[in-house]
């Protein structure tokens, strides 16, 4: 079985600049996270998708956003990228039935603002 | 705000020692309790996890840990390090009626040393 795949795995772009990254959840999975790793900071809870709705949202500017697709797969906007959002974004999935806290992770999104 | 707090950020321990990793939670209510494990370039692994029930979890790869409401902590142990258990192990909380968003601690970088 398929886990949670990711890309771009490396992705370098400038200030001002907008990025997009995608994740495909594990199969049967309707369930999506993001979460930001970034360095000093540890990880932080970006933003929470559940059957095509955002159903939580950790403390990141709007420009932060993201949506999920009919096929449960979702991707992450960041827009006018500022140097302090380099960081590994993580992608997560889970069934959504029991605490929504067993996630499997991808192996992230390395995101550099030069 | 919840908060977890992992004592220590390096943790060292020879192959064939105890191995503990200390986490605790600020929390009035217990949350759910989780560790994960990150190895190089890797996603995050569950470990094992604490909902409800018997205070001692067992998990993958021989861990367990122990829920104390009393001391608000779950410390991760192993009997025997292995080499292969050299990596960064992050403990979480999910808080109650906040779906999908964990709170992480900073995590401990384990190395074990032969």
């Amino acid at each position: 079985e398929a886990g949670v795949t990711q890309s771009p795995t490396h992705l370098i772009k400038t200030r001002g600049q907008q990025a997009t990254l995608r994740c495909s959840p594990i199969s049967g999975h309707t369930s999506v996270y993001w979460y930001q790793q970034a360095l000093g900071l540890g990880l932080q809870f970006l933003l929470w998708y559940d059957e095509g709705e955002e159903r939580n949202r950790g403390n990141f500017p709007p420009r932060f956003s993201g949506r999920q697709f009919p096929n449960y797969s979702s991707e992450l906007n960041v827009n006018a990228l500022e140097l302090e959002d380099s960081a590994l974004y993580l992608c997560a999935s889970s069934s959504g039935q029991g605490p929504t806290g067993e996630l499997f992770f991808g192996e992230g999104s390395r995101l550099t603002v030069l | 705000a919840q908060s977890v707090t992992q004592l220590g950020s390096h943790v060292s321990v020879s192959e064939g020692a105890l191995v503990l990793l200390r986490c605790n939670y600020s929390s009035s209510v217990p949350p759910y309790l989780f560790w994960y494990v990150q190895y190089p370039n890797q996603g995050l692994q569950l470990l094992l996890k604490y909902t409800t029930g018997a205070t001692l979890v067992k998990g993958i790869n021989g861990f367990e840990a122990e829920f104390k409401k009393s001391e608000t902590s779950f410390h991760l142990t192993k009997p025997s390090a292995h080499m292969s258990d050299a990596a960064e192990y992050f403990c979480a909380v999910e808080p109650h009626n906040q779906g999908g968003k964990l709170i992480f601690g900073q995590g401990t970088e384990l190395s074990v040393k032969p």
